[in-house]
This record gives C-alpha cells, structure tokens and sequence, in this order.
C-alpha cells in the first residue's frame, strides 16, 4: 500500500490556467506538507498543516491555495499558474510534532511535476 | 548566507571507497539534524538522523559538530546502489519546519 500519494503525477498546462494536485496520506499522520522543488533541485516547504490547521505558511503567492478537509488528505490549489511555477511538487507527512521540539520522519509522496508552458 | 550549504558535487568515486559530505549551517537555533536521500526523479528519503555524539547505521556515519556548525555524512566501502543526491536537512521554526540543503550527488563506478 502507498503510504502517501499525490495525483496527477504529470501535470502539464498552459500559462493561467488553474489547477489542482490531490495528496492523502494512509499512515495516520496529523502532519502534511507540501513542498516545491525546482529546476535547480532546490527543496522548499511551502505549507503544513496540522490536524487541519494551517501551521506553516512559508510566504507563498496567494495564488496557491492549500485545503485540508480531513487530516489525511491536502491539496493544492493553483490560480493563474505562471511559467516559474513549473517544478516538481512533493507532499509529505508526520506525526504531530513531539513534546520538546523533536521532530518525527516526514513521508514524501512521489512528487507532481508541473510543466507550465 | 544560505541557511544551509551543501557542495553540489559530483562525488564521482569507485565502488569500495569510503566518501565524506559536510554540510554547513546558519541556524545556531537548529534542533534537530538528519541527511535525506533523493534518487533521481524520486521523492526525498531519511537516510538517518544525526545526533550530537555521532552516530553509525551500518556503513553510514553521521556526525555533528554545534559549535562549528556542520554537519558530515561518511559512507564507507561505497556501493554503486549508494549513487543518489543526499540532502542535509535541518529542524527549526518549532519542530516541523524542515530546511533542506541543495544536495550532494553521490556517482559511484565500477
């Protein structure tokens, strides 16, 4: 069984179109993210929830809209897409954070790459 | 400068070598430490966590230096499976905030 998945796993689309990639997690976890990676393979969180609640907003454009409707899924939500959003787009999970600042695995799904063109 | 710095590389080595990464960090509030590993066109694995007295995973070895601020990966007696980009990954921002370097990629040859 996947432990956490995302679909689609390609995605590509014209320059202001919006679209919106889909990520549930089957391990129980109280945590998503949703990270982007670029062409430089550079890794960079986006968001996290928790249990629903938005906890990490890492000041991205308001055009990107996560939304939680359970805890194990998060999706997000892409408005007027742009050239610079083209990227590969991984969710993950966790546990809810532990009690002293530890911090359990995070599970990353298999990535969305996004071709805007 | 960069939260955390990593060489991209390659590392190009033999198989049966022992090979070394550091990664240097800005953080001195950082809390946690772990190396990530990311196979080409696949998502990012924990590869192991790194604590402060140093530690071992088989041919893996992870070490942490707070007062220097970096961090360093040595696999030992390399395998050709052990090619991929591995990721130095720092926790801050409370626990679940995760800062992940650039990569290091790792080539392994006959």
């Amino acid at each position: 069984d996947t432990a956490v998945s995302q679909t689609p796993k390609y995605l590509v689309t014209q320059m202001g179109n919006d679209k919106s990639i889909k990520c549930e997690q089957n391990l129980g976890h109280d945590t998503m993210y949703w990270y982007k990676q670029d062409s430089k393979k550079f890794l960079k969180i986006m968001f996290s929830y928790n249990n629903k609640e938005l906890i990490i907003n890492e000041t991205v454009p308001n055009r990107f809209s996560p939304k939680s409707p359970d805890k194990a899924h998060l999706n997000l939500h892409i408005n007027s897409l742009e050239l610079g959003d083209s990227a590969v787009y991984f969710c993950a999970s966790s546990h809810q954070r532990l009690a002293g600042g530890s911090t359990d695995t995070q599970y990353f799904g298999p990535g969305t790459r996004l071709t805007v063109l | 400068r960069k939260e955390v710095e990593q060489d991209p590389g390659p590392f190009n080595v033999p198989e049966g070598a022992t090979v070394a990464f550091n990664c240097t960090y800005s953080n001195s509030a950082s809390q946690s430490f772990f190396w990530y590993r990311q196979d080409c066109r696949k998502e990012p694995k924990l590869l192991m966590s790194v604590y402060s007295s140093g530690n071992e995973d088989g041919r893996f070895t992870a070490q942490l230096n707070r007062a220097s601020q970096y961090i360093s990966l040595l696999i030992r007696d390399s395998k050709l499976s052990d090619s991929a980009t591995y990721l130095c990954v720092l926790v801050t921002g409370g626990g679940n905030k995760l800062t992940f370097g650039t990569g290091t990629q790792l080539k392994v040859e006959l």
